[in-house]
């Protein structure tokens, strides 16, 4: 199974709405990720949370809260976003460290529309 | 600044033929490359990947060769199917976390 669930698949959200995005993976994964792709443009990176801890911050403005619950779930809150924070923001997990086995599986992804 | 690059945007292969995409990065400490299958609207899955004590992986149609000293990989598919027609991103990674993506490669197996 290298399933990563996310939900909701789609959101729109005005300006001054609070949501949250959620992430849920069952592979004993200890890293979990938020990458945010843009269309015909490659995933970025946005942050790294490694056996629950914050670990990579890729200067990601703070209208953009992540949490990790526990080791299976990774939530990113949203707060005053803006129009050109819309993309598909997508969950990963991996194991952590170094390794030929480090292989990173996302989830389907969630399509943020800020209007 | 882009330490992948696929410098192909685009690539279109008859059915059954062979595609071969291709994959450059300058950054001599990754040591682990992957690649990843996109379909519209869904997120990347993950398609095979090398480690760089190795120059060749293979599975199923799919074979990926890695040439260390000219820092190029590339990603053959053979026989193409139609089913194969997605936008495939190149990835690199060193510490075991953030993956350094290539711009991708849109591939159209036309009947």
């Amino acid at each position: 199974d290298t399933e990563v669930t996310q939900t909701p698949k789609h959101l729109v959200m005005g300006m001054t709405n609070k949501k949250s995005l959620k992430c849920e993976q069952h592979m004993g994964h200890r890293a979990m990720y938020w990458y945010k792709q843009k269309a015909k443009k490659p995933p970025e990176l946005m942050f790294v949370y490694s056996y629950e801890k914050l670990s990579i911050n890729e200067s990601v403005p703070s209208r953009f809260s992540p949490e990790c619950p526990n080791s299976s779930l990774l939530n990113l809150h949203l707060h005053a976003l803006q129009p050109e924070d819309s993309a598909l923001y997508l969950c990963a997990s991996s194991q952590p460290g170094r390794g030929s086995g480090n292989t990173i599986y996302f989830g389907e992804g969630s399509w943020l529309t800020v209007v | 600044d882009q330490q992948v690059k696929q410098n192909s945007p685009s690539l279109s292969v008859q059915e059954g033929r062979i595609s071969i995409l291709n994959c450059d990065y300058t950054n001599s400490m990754f040591d682990y490359f992957l690649w990843y299958k996109k379909y519209p609207a869904e997120g990347p899955t993950f398609l095979i990947s090398i480690s760089s004590i190795k120059d060749k992986n293979e599975d199923g149609r799919f074979t990926v060769f890695l040439n260390k000293s000219a820092k190029h990989l590339s990603l053959h598919i053979v026989p193409s199917q139609p089913g194969d027609s997605a936008v495939y991103f190149c990835a690199a990674e060193t510490s075991g976390y953030a993956l350094n993506f290539g711009k991708g490669t849109s591939l159209l197996v036309t009947p």
